[in-house]
């Protein structure tokens, strides 16, 4: 029963560098987010999906980018990291079918840009 | 104009006692959810209970029940009973329909339940 798993756990960057931040779930959940969670701040949506191939921008897009090629997977690519990336990043799966359904979020990963 | 506001950054509240955790939100939409999540210090999101707008009983799960007042747009939490395992950060949250489902969540409160 893994949910929404996230990977990496754990990454440091170098300013400029780019990389994936992967999340997969397999709940079958059409709607898919992207959050960025500063210390001592709550959630921000970056972007979000209401299935395979639809995506959309959420509060704080910029630096970013997502794709949704299927239902289960939704990557987020960091193009070229700043120091203000530097946050945790939530992923997140909802079903849509019921408006009472909550969002199921993976671990979360850990970003460093130095 | 912040969507959910949660004043309260910090609370104290002495084991097995009752606690309430603010949260007030702004929307135009007549159909929206609000749902509030526990972040312990280990990071993960829990989901704790929901409330529709068009709900007009107060949600309750266990422990747990939202004090919902429509007329006000407050969405408090209460807490009864409280263990030291409740010592987390909680957010409240919010989905309206006409944004596309999009959820939006407060700066949280940082809960302390003290022995």
């Amino acid at each position: 029963n893994a949910g929404v798993t996230q990977t990496p756990k754990f990454r440091i960057l170098k300013i400029g560098q780019s990389m994936t931040l992967q999340c997969a779930q397999d709940m079958n959940h059409n709607y898919m987010y992207w959050y960025r969670q500063d210390p001592g701040m709550g959630l921000k949506l970056i972007y979000y999906s209401v299935g395979a191939g639809i995506t959309d921008k959420g509060e704080v897009p910029n630096g970013y980018n997502v794709s949704r090629s299927t239902t289960e997977d939704f990557p987020l690519r960091l193009e070229l990291a700043a120091p203000s990336q530097t946050s945790v990043y939530f992923c997140a799966s909802r079903q849509a079918l019921n408006s009472n359904q909550p969002q199921h979020f993976g671990d979360g990963t850990r970003l460093s840009i130095l | 104009a912040q969507k959910i506001t949660q004043t309260q950054p910090g609370m104290f509240v002495q084991e097995k006692e009752a606690v309430t955790l603010d949260c007030t939100y702004d929307t135009s939409d007549q159909s929206y959810g609000l749902f509030w999540y526990k972040q312990p210090s280990s990071g993960e999101m829990i989901f704790l209970i929901y409330q529709g707008s068009y709900d007009e009983q107060n949600a309750t799960e266990g422990r747990y029940s939202l004090n919902f007042q429509k007329a006000r747009k407050s969405a408090n939490l209460v807490i009864s009973a409280s263990q030291l395992g409740d010592s987390a950060m909680y957010f409240c949250a919010m989905r309206e329909k006409n944004t596309g489902n999009q959820f939006y969540f407060g700066t949280g409160t940082s809960l302390t339940v003290i022995p």
